[in-house]
């Protein structure tokens, strides 16, 4: 158990349509991560928030959007749904410093019908 | 943009060899080298994080090696057993604050009994 909480775990839902993925961190961890697995694709980096503000960017989409809460929980949300954002979404946290390693929930399965 | 290859891409090991594989990564910049070991039905979990270039760690049957000036490192399990078998991931950390991770495709290994 790595201590990080992902909800739901699985989530199926029609094209265009808007769904929230929740994410909470390990205690005492202040960096959440959020990562996206693909079929044909490895494990890409969304976007990065550290004790409430956007630390970094990477691959998401403008139709994505994320939050980190002051209780450091965080929520990705998913609008305008397509196919092809069918996959396996990844929370990780780590204490913010760059040298450890990150913990993985496990992961919300989106399927787009 | 960080580029992370892994090579091979599988490997079939009979149960009590040792094998290796590669992560390469770009040289320049270089901040920090994570491992994850990721099992089918699980999320990734971390092995190793290596930041400075001739790093060795080790755990338990499992040891990795960095090589910054060159961009690799080696992932080595000694005496392969049935528990082994997952995919390994490697992943180049952008430090500065802006810890998401650049992942590898991953070597998906297959201990046979």
């Amino acid at each position: 158990d790595s201590g990080v909480t992902q909800t739901p775990k699985h989530l199926i839902t029609a094209t265009g349509q808007r769904v929230t993925l929740r994410c909470s961190p390990r205690s005492g961890d202040l960096s959440v991560y959020w990562y996206q697995q693909s079929l044909d694709q490895g494990l890409q980096f969304l976007i990065q928030y550290y004790n409430g503000e956007e630390r970094a960017k990477g691959n998401i989409l403008e139709r994505f959007s994320a939050q980190q809460f002051p209780d450091l929980h965080s929520e990705l949300n998913l609008s305008s749904l397509e196919l092809g954002d069918s996959a396996l979404y990844f929370c990780a946290s780590s204490p913010g410093d760059s040298n450890q390693p990150q913990h993985f929930g496990d992961g919300t399965r989106l399927s787009i019908l | 943009i960080l580029n992370v290859e892994q090579s091979p891409q599988s490997l079939h090991v009979q149960e009590g060899d040792s094998t290796n594989f590669t992560c390469s990564f770009p040289s320049s910049n270089f901040y920090a080298l994570h491992w994850y070991r990721w099992e089918t039905a699980k999320s990734p979990e971390a092995l190793f994080v290596m930041t400075l270039n001739g790093d060795e760690k080790k755990k338990g049957r499992i040891s990795a090696t960095l090589n910054t000036k060159e961009g690799y490192s080696y992932l080595y399990i000694k005496g392969s057993q049935p528990e082994d078998s997952a995919t390994y991931l490697c992943a180049q950390g952008s430090g500065g604050g802006a810890d998401g991770l650049t992942f590898g495709k991953g070597t998906h290994l297959i201990i046979q009994p």
